[in-house]
């Protein structure tokens, strides 16, 4: 069962800010959140992960709430080349696979 | 800069034929998993290693085997490709450990099976 929920589909204007919401209620204590991104027809891209406190990198900021029941990832000044599938992954500490929902498709429009 | 190519990026093979797909990494990471990714259903993970010589089952791993001699490449086989084999085939490789263990992927190989 997929533990993350994120929107389907959602739009930004160029250069204004993309925040990308997702829930993880059944997170657990040692469970990291990631997040991937994919542009059409690329492989899956490495963006940001965090465990409790908020991260920055730079590509984008991620967001956990204090209960960690939810997240966003927020891309600063969105351009088009951002218009891609971002996926929310939670994970734990254990070897094995990232589990891959059906992500947000973010379109990105100038 | 890290580095994870495929051997193709688009195949097309005949049912019945047997399929290498081949996936190098330069980073020495010791992971390296294989997806399949289709419409609708997102990445489903075929198989994966953690060492040389080492494999494990995914999700998925019926129709496909897998071989790692060496560190750096991690083949996918289709012994005998058939049509519901057509998909995207996606490498990764990453290090073991929890706080480090980010996937990094390869371009992908667009796998036609006629």
């Amino acid at each position: 069962d997929a533990k993350t929920t994120q929107p389907t589909s959602m739009d930004c204007a160029e250069g204004r800010a993309a925040n990308l919401p997702c829930n993880h209620s059944t997170i657990s204590g040692n469970e990291y959140v990631y997040w991937y991104r994919q542009i059409h027809s690329q492989g899956p891209q490495y963006i940001i992960h965090g465990l409790k406190n908020n991260e920055t990198n730079e590509m984008a900021s991620l967001i956990i709430t204090e209960d960690r029941k939810s997240s966003t990832l927020i891309l600063p000044h969105a351009t088009l080349r951002d218009t891609a599938v971002y996926y929310c992954i939670v994970r734990g500490g254990s070897q094995g696979n990232l589990i891959f929902g059906k992500g947000t498709k973010l379109s990105v429009k100038p | 800069d890290v580095k994870v190519t495929q051997s193709s990026r688009y195949l097309v093979k005949r049912t019945g034929e047997k399929v290498f797909l081949e996936c190098v990494q330069d980073m020495d990471h010791e992971n390296m998993f294989w997806y399949r990714q289709d419409p609708g259903l997102g990445l489903r993970l075929i198989y994966f290693s953690y060492d040389v010589k080492m494999k494990e089952k995914g999700d998925i791993p019926e129709g496909y085997s897998v071989s790692r001699e060496k560190k750096e490449r991690f083949s996918l086989i289709l012994e005998s490709a058939s049509t519901n084999q057509t998909s995207m085939y996606l490498c990764a490789s990453s290090f073991p450990g929890g706080r480090m263990d980010t996937q990094y992927f390869g371009p992908g190989t667009r796998l036609t099976v006629l």
